[in-house]
């Protein structure tokens, strides 16, 4: 199963910022968090992914909790071409399986 | 660099036949897998390798077979194809602990 949960749909005014929630209570200390987007049927693309701390890169923020059980994807100025399914998953820094879940079905709307 | 290619694109075949989707990548990356997705779902794992001659089981494993003889290729095997398996494939890899590569997909029809 997967471990993480998020909110199925999210809508978005075009010019607005995008802050995607990601759910991950069970997190265990080597486990890194992931975002990755899917575009239409498109293979899934990486956005950004962090430990503990907070990162930034072009596309995209990450916001980690403190207690590592929770973060937020932030897309500063959303257009429409980030109209997209929106993956957050976690991955250990050891060998193992990566498991996607449903993720968020964004809409930005003009 | 070419990434992760996924040939063929598009595959239509007939219940009960066999068919083999290839998967290569010219990253060196151990970590290769194999994902399914149906109409408006989301991926889920068949099959994955963590090095050439290693290979296990993902949440979707049933009717498919996988072998990883090089770091390069994983190839799917469907080995009697059935309705239940008309979906697209995507081919994915890494490095240990890295961010997952994704190939263009392949998008198979069972009739």
């Amino acid at each position: 199963d997967a471990k993480t949960t998020q909110p199925p749909s999210m809508d978005c005014a075009e010019g607005r910022a995008a802050n995607l929630p990601c759910n991950h209570s069970t997190i265990s200390g080597n486990e890194y968090v992931y975002w990755y987007r899917q575009i239409h049927s498109q293979g899934p693309q990486y956005i950004i992914h962090g430990l503990k701390n907070n990162e930034t890169n072009e596309m995209a923020s990450l916001i980690i909790t403190e207690d590592r059980k929770s973060s937020t994807l932030i897309l500063p100025h959303a257009t429409l071409r980030d109209t997209a399914v929106y993956y957050c998953i976690v991955r250990e820094t050891s060998y193992d399986k990566v498991i996607f879940g449903p993720g968020t079905s964004l809409s930005v709307i003009p | 660099n070419a990434g992760v290619t996924q040939t063929p694109k598009f595959q239509v075949l007939k219940t009960g036949q066999s068919m083999t989707l290839q998967c290569a990548q010219d990253m060196n990356h151990e970590y290769m897998s194999w994902y399914r997705q149906d109409p408006g779902m989301g991926l889920r794992l068949i099959h994955y390798s963590v090095g050439a001659g290693i290979t296990d089981q993902g949440e979707v494993p049933n009717g498919y077979n996988v072998s990883r003889s090089t770091t390069e290729d994983f190839p799917l095997r469907l080995l009697s194809a059935a309705p239940s398996q008309t979906s697209v494939y995507f081919c994915a890899s890494s490095y240990q602990t890295g961010e997952l590569f994704f190939g263009e997909g392949s998008r198979l029809t069972v009739l």
